[in-house]
């Protein structure tokens, strides 16, 4: 079965400063990968996603994930953070063939001003 | 905005009791799942809906049931209930499930606390 290892449970940034969450993954087969956001209070939205072709993936906000299969990682950066990005980030993974979502235990990012 | 609206948002039950949440899913999705979500933890697969029908289910013991209605709407279902069910309860619809990696819209939860 599928798991998310989230490396890092707190990332504290300076604002415009950049940032890299990092996220791994385990499984046997070929999988989706997934980036999350929730803001305080809130349910979940997607931020990007990597299902196949090109590595590198971006999201309209700035993120960019890049999937390294050797690695199995799917790391999560942004070049310059603002104050409006803090929020907790979920790296979920699933199984190709219609397997449910699996998350990591999130990243709460905060970023100071 | 994703489309997907859940009820009620908060709500406090007592240890043993029952509690049924509902969720309204985006029109035209026909699958609904939903996770739970423990304090400081990642959603979890409860289960999920597709066309009426339960076509997987986590690691979670059957006072845990659910209902998919043909106008789009769901409930999730939770029998004798204990302190550790408290959490977030988050409904998340797609066309498809994550069959080719279709994506996957959550509602904002509904909070359960078991008192």
């Amino acid at each position: 079965a599928q798991s998310v290892t989230q490396l890092d449970s707190q990332v504290p940034v300076f604002e415009e400063a950049p940032v890299e969450l990092r996220c791994n993954y385990s499984s046997s087969v070929s999988v989706y990968l997934f980036w999350y956001v929730q803001y305080p209070n809130q349910g979940l939205q997607l931020l990007l996603k990597y299902l196949s072709g090109s590595t590198l993936v971006e999201s309209i906000n700035g993120f960019e994930a890049e999937f390294n299969k050797s690695q199995t990682s799917f790391h999560l950066r942004k070049p310059s953070v603002h104050i409006s990005d803090t929020a907790e980030y979920f790296c979920a993974v699933s199984e190709w063939g219609n397997t449910p979502l699996v998350f990591g235990k999130g990243t709460r990012l905060s970023v100071i001003a | 905005e994703t489309g997907v609206t859940q009820s009620p948002t908060h709500l406090i039950k007592t240890r043993g009791q029952q509690v049924t949440l509902r969720c309204s899913s985006q029109s035209g999705h026909n699958t609904v799942s939903w996770y739970q979500q423990a304090l400081g933890q990642g959603p979890q697969f409860i289960f999920q809906y597709y066309r009426e029908e339960e076509n997987g289910r986590g690691n979670f013991p059957p006072r845990f049931s659910g209902l998919q209605f043909p106008n789009y709407s769901s409930e999730l279902n939770v029998n004798a209930l204990e302190l550790d069910d408290s959490a977030l309860y988050l409904c998340a619809s797609s066309l498809g499930g994550t069959h080719s990696g279709n994506t996957i819209y959550f509602g904002e939860g509904s909070w359960l606390t078991v008192v």
